[in-house]
């Protein structure tokens, strides 16, 4: 059985930075490529960012692209997100999800239960 | 990028309708269409991928259609249960994006 339990959500200052972690069990993480999505409250699904299994790959929204990074530590089956330049409209739970197969990357069948991270002075 | 378009953004429905959820993609994107069910407090569900295939376990009263830019969920007859949000979200290609979103909520 799947499990993605994400961690490190908090209030954090505008300007200010924040990592957020994602503990992965149940599967061969090394496998899959992984994903943050966000959903600020109230609001719809936005995708962030995407990290390949082998981790020699990234994608990024344009919103985010240079100031958040994703990586991962395969042997501690952990997915992390790195924010910085945090902004208010960066207020958002942070989702981690997995891509159905390692073949289809862009499509989650697994996702955790979302750590909030609020942006606010 | 591509962008989707998700209409309407809510809808009025009693349990036993047929409700039809549209979406449609900026650019084509063959079958990479995925559908998404959401509950208040809770993560979304993949309900069907590709464009019209159901995943496992889901209720045989949804369907999907649609191939290129033009999209469908269809739920043909509504359950108690199945009053939640709906996202579509393109898988085509990276930066992925979902649509805005249909609440679906009891008339």
């Amino acid at each position: 059985q799947v499990h993605l339990v994400e961690s490190g959500g908090g209030v954090v200052q505008p300007g200010g930075s924040l990592r957020v972690s994602c503990e992965a069990s149940g599967f061969t993480f090394r496998n899959y490529g992984m994903s943050w999505v966000r959903q600020a409250p109230g609001k719809g699904l936005q995708w962030v960012a995407f990290i390949q299994s082998d981790a020699n790959k990234e994608y990024y929204s344009d919103s985010v692209k240079g100031r958040f990074t994703v990586s991962r530590d395969n042997s501690k089956n952990t997915l992390y997100l790195h924010m910085s330049g945090l902004r208010a409209d960066d207020s958002a739970v942070y989702y981690c999800a997995k891509g159905i197969d390692p073949a289809v990357v862009t499509v989650f069948d697994d996702w955790g239960q979302g750590t909030l991270v609020t942006v606010s002075s | 990028d591509i962008q989707m378009t998700q209409s309407p953004s809510s809808v009025s429905a009693s349990v036993g309708d047929r409700v039809t959820i549209t979406c449609q993609a900026s650019q084509a994107i063959g079958t990479w269409l995925a559908w998404y069910q959401q509950k208040p407090g809770q993560a979304p569900k993949l309900l069907i991928f590709p464009a019209s295939r159901l995943q496992s376990g889901v209720p045989s009263r949804f369907s999907g259609s649609g191939s290129g830019t033009d999209f469908t969920l269809t739920i043909s007859s509504l359950q108690p249960e199945d009053f939640a949000t709906y996202y579509c979200q393109q898988a085509n290609s990276f930066p992925l994006a979902f649509g805005q979103g249909t609440r679906l909520e009891i008339k």
